[in-house]
């Protein structure tokens, strides 16, 4: 099993892009969440989605929207991109809520000059 | 304001030696508490978790926690690390005040065990 699937790994934008951050799990899981890791910060919530159909702001939703296309995949986008944006982007899964996520993708890596 | 305190940001071990990591919360009321691990090259995963009974928590590989609500802590320990146990450690939390589903993280404690 492939577990939690990010694409793309690496991506440079630059100041006012817009892109689209892929998660896909193949686990049947519920819950699926979306985390940005700065440096010195730790992992912080942006949003979340308990089931299909729903999503939730977490900590720092600002300057993102996410889509709950279906139950496997739950995309994270950026319409007009920042240089505060610069980070490392994790989609998580859960199979059910409770906020603890059991899986992690391999993290996204975008830089935005 | 509500925060999750890791405040060794790095360990350096020799192999046998005890770890304990420290990890202290601010948020009130019920939490519930939990320990990811990231080795080099890997996915964060979790190590163990705590949400209500005894305060030792067993997890995986030989780490255990224990929730002192007094302190308002979740001190991670192993009583002989490994080269393999070389990896980043995140203490996190959830508070039913804040909403369960919202996973507040320390920012890591980096430990490197020499053989």
């Amino acid at each position: 099993n492939a577990g939690v699937t990010q694409t793309p790994k690496f991506q440079v934008l630059k100041t006012g892009q817009s892109m689209t951050l892929q998660c896909a799990q193949d686990m049947n899981h519920n819950s699926m969440y979306w985390y940005r890791q700065d440096p010195g910060m730790g992992l912080r919530l942006i949003y979340y989605s308990a089931s299909e159909g729903t999503t939730d702001k977490g900590e720092v939703p600002n300057g993102y929207n996410v889509s709950r296309l279906n139950k496997r995949e739950f995309s994270l986008r950026l319409e007009s991109a920042a240089p505060s944006q610069t980070s490392v982007y994790f989609c998580a899964s859960s199979a059910g809520g409770g906020g603890q996520p059991q899986h992690f993708g391999d993290g996204t890596r975008l830089s935005i000059l | 304001a509500q925060s999750v305190s890791q405040h060794n940001h790095h360990v350096i071990l020799s192999e046998a030696a005890s770890l304990e990591l420290g990890c202290n919360y601010s948020y009130g009321g019920t939490v519930n508490l939990f320990w990811y691990v990231q080795y080099p090259g890997q996915h964060l995963q979790l190590l163990l978790k705590y949400f209500s009974g005894d305060p030792l928590v067993k997890g995986i590989k030989g780490f255990e926690a224990e929730f002192i609500k007094s302190k308002f802590s979740f001190n991670l320990r192993k009583p002989s690390v490994q080269w393999s146990d070389t990896a980043e450690y995140f203490c996190a939390v959830t508070s039913l005040l804040t909403g369960a589903n919202n996973l507040f993280f320390g920012t890591g404690t980096r430990l490197t065990v020499i053989p």
